[in-house]
């Protein structure tokens, strides 16, 4: 078990710029989740896979933001144009889902923080 | 609509001293309940859940949690706290069968030598 892990941890860009943040979840892990978190605040739910399935969609994704997990394995995160408003820190958490458990633990990689100039 | 309210953004105490900080949901279903610890610049990790049985929760570190549903509230306690528990906290909710999880705002936890 080696963890959660994303890549890059920090991001520069200006704005206007699309970024891509890559998660790989832990191996067994069938779903997959992404946060956004901004200073001083905890984690804000964005979107949520079961296996490669896209089940769920906070409005707080706008039509900038996509997310894919093809194969049901990594999963990436884009933002297209990216505004200041963007800078945050984008957490991925993973989880093992099984029939009968009343609710699964969440496992988090370190983030990546974005910064828009 | 769910909601989490960690009352005191910043909590300081001394080594060695009682640790509390305050969690207060709202929730329209039976919740499940959650402490997680952040350390700087790392991603959360899980202290203890509440799903269904014992309301008195025990999780790592010495930490433990009671979920008191007439006081809808999950508050978080340690006897003596140690110098590396200083980080911040966060209480969490999610609904019963379900996968979204809200987040508080998060306590700082300060911890006096």
């Amino acid at each position: 078990d080696t963890g959660v892990s994303q890549n890059p941890r920090h991001k520069i860009t200006k704005r206007g710029q699309n970024v891509t943040f890559r998660c790989d979840p832990i191996s067994e892990h069938n779903r997959l989740y992404w946060y956004r978190q901004t200073l001083g605040q905890g984690p804000e739910f964005l979107t949520y896979f079961q296996n490669e399935a896209q089940l769920e969609k906070s409005r707080l994704l706008s039509d900038r933001f996509s997310a894919e997990r093809p194969k049901g394995s990594f999963s990436t995160l884009e933002i297209q144009r990216t505004e200041q408003g963007d800078s945050a820190m984008y957490l991925c958490a993973s989880s093992l889902a099984l029939a009968g458990v009343i609710t699964d633990t969440q496992y988090f990689g370190p983030g990546t923080r974005l910064t828009v100039l | 609509a769910q909601s989490v309210t960690q009352l005191g953004s910043h909590v300081s105490v001394s080594e060695g001293a009682l640790v509390l900080l305050r969690c207060n949901y709202s929730s329209s279903v039976p919740p499940y309940l959650f402490w997680y610890v952040q350390y700087p610049n790392q991603g959360l990790q899980l202290l203890l859940k509440y799903t269904t049985g014992a309301t008195l929760v025990k999780g790592i570190n010495g930490f433990e949690a009671e979920f008191k549903k007439s006081e809808t509230s999950f508050h978080l306690t340690k006897p003596s706290a140690h110098m590396s528990d200083a980080a911040e906290y966060f209480c969490a909710v999610t609904m019963t069968g379900g996968f979204k999880t809200i987040f508080g705002a998060g306590t700082r936890l300060f911890v006096k030598a």
